[in-house]
């Protein structure tokens, strides 16, 4: 198992510019997340799916878009690239949302709007 | 609103010098306490989860102990290859469904030889 994947690992992109961050998983999860990390803090929900076809927000989604359309993939996509979301990105998944449940976490995506 | 902070910022020891990382929180209905590795460059790696009060879980030189208010990561006898930043997050219900994670700064550990 690859476990979660995320592409690309680097990015710069430019004021008003647009992305989408692509995350797979490969251990059949039902609930995906997206986090963001900026240095010296601790990373923040972005948007969550707890399946195919639903999502929610999470503590930080302004500026974000999300979607799922199959179990294995959850893009987050950036419409209108700002400074302040340059940050580490990184796509979670977990397998159930009980009280037991462990997320596990992608390698990330460095992000840098100039 | 749930809180997570974790003490030292950054740590260094010295090769085979044991010591202990903080993690204090307040939280509503704790499902969960996670400790994560994070190495440079790369995602969180899950470490433990502590569920309740008075459990204690290891791994290799590593032991995560849980109280009501706080946890720790107590590291015996580090080794170079110990050298991260471990973080720490309670684990709640979202209000449909699912579970959130609210993570602390992390600790920065750097074991020097």
């Amino acid at each position: 198992n690859a476990g979660v994947t995320q592409t690309p690992k680097f990015r710069i992109l430019k004021i008003g510019q647009s992305m989408t961050l692509q995350c797979t998983q490969d251990m059949n999860h039902n609930y995906m997340y997206w986090y963001r990390q900026d240095p010296g803090m601790g990373l923040k929900l972005i948007y969550y799916s707890v399946g195919a076809g639903i999502t929610d927000k999470g503590e930080v989604p302004n500026g974000y878009n999300v979607s799922r359309s199959t179990t294995e993939d959850f893009p987050l996509r950036l419409e209108l690239a700002a400074p302040s979301q340059t940050s580490v990105y990184f796509c979670a998944s977990s397998a159930h949302g009980g009280s037991t449940d462990t997320q596990y976490f992608g390698p990330g995506t460095r992000l840098t709007v100039l | 609103e749930d809180q997570v902070t974790q003490s030292p910022e950054a740590l260094r020891l010295q090769e085979g010098e044991s010591s202990s990382l903080n993690c204090s929180y307040t939280v509503s209905g704790l499902r969960g306490l996670f400790w994560y590795r994070q190495d440079p460059g790369k995602g969180p790696e899950f470490l433990f989860t502590l569920y309740s009060a008075g459990e204690e879980k290891e791994k290799e030189r590593l032991k995560a102990t849980l109280t009501k208010k706080e946890s720790f990561l107590h590291i015996t006898a580090p080794k170079p290859e110990d050298s991260a930043t471990y973080l720490c997050a309670v684990q709640t219900l979202m209000k449909a469904a699912g579970n959130k994670l609210t993570f602390g700064g992390g600790t920065r550990v750097l074991v020097k030889p």
